[in-house]
């Protein structure tokens, strides 16, 4: 059964930092291509970030680029979410997904993220 | 940026009947090697999206033949053609021709 079970959401104060973790399971990570997709409070989903399986290609929403990294450790079958800068607006559940071209066929159960002073 | 929109935004729909979703791309999501990366996600409330439907008519392993994608270009809907109660939630389309968008999403109730 696959299974991505997402970590490391958390309180953080505006203009702080944090990294979130996406593990992976019951399937072969490295040959996929994994984004991340958040969904503020009440509202509809959000792209933020896609890499490519050998981590060498990643794309941004203009709302993350410069703040977001997208990263991956296919030793470890893990996904990662380097966020810094945050804002206010950042505020959301973070999901991870699997797949390409919009074909996202498995996802998380997500992290909530709270940003707030 | 490509821009998704919906309608309608919310939908009452009577069990047994049937449903349909409009999804409006801002510029046309056909891309360069020809094919069209449509897909549709169905949110239920406190879970993840899951897949529906890829590539405007491919239904996902598991989604029943109840549901159905259509359309070309910039125009898609998305049909159900009996609606059950398990279907409630929000409806999703989302283009991954350049880069990803969602659509504002489109919360199916029943009446």
């Amino acid at each position: 059964e696959v299974r991505l079970v997402e970590s490391g959401g958390d309180l953080v104060q505006p203009g702080g930092s944090l990294r979130l973790s996406c593990a992976a399971a019951g399937f072969t990570f490295s040959p996929y291509w994994m984004s991340w997709v958040r969904q503020a409070p009440g509202k509809g989903l959000e792209w933020v970030a896609t890499i490519n399986p050998d981590g060498g290609e990643t794309y941004y929403a203009d709302s993350t680029k410069g703040r977001f990294t997208v990263s991956r450790a296919n030793t470890e079958n893990t996904l990662f979410l380097q966020m810094n800068g945050l804002r206010v607006e950042d505020t959301a559940v973070f999901y991870c997904a699997r797949g390409q071209w919009g074909t996202f066929d498995s996802w998380g159960q997500g992290t909530l993220v709270t940003v707030s002073s | 940026d490509i821009v998704m929109t919906q309608t309608p935004l919310s939908s009452p729909v009577t069990l047994g009947q049937p449903a349909s979703i409009s999804c409006r791309s801002s510029q046309s999501l056909v891309h360069n090697d020809g094919k069209t990366y449509l897909s549709w996600l169905h949110q239920r409330p406190g879970q993840p999206p899951r897949l529906l439907i890829y590539k405007i008519s491919n239904r996902f392993s598991g989604v029943p033949d109840r549901f159905s994608g259509s359309g070309a270009g910039t125009d898609f809907t998305l049909k159900i053609s009996r609606v059950e109660a398990d279907d409630v939630g929000v409806y999703y389309c989302m283009q991954a021709t350049q880069l990803i968008t969602f659509g504002q999403g489109t919360k199916l109730e029943i009446k």
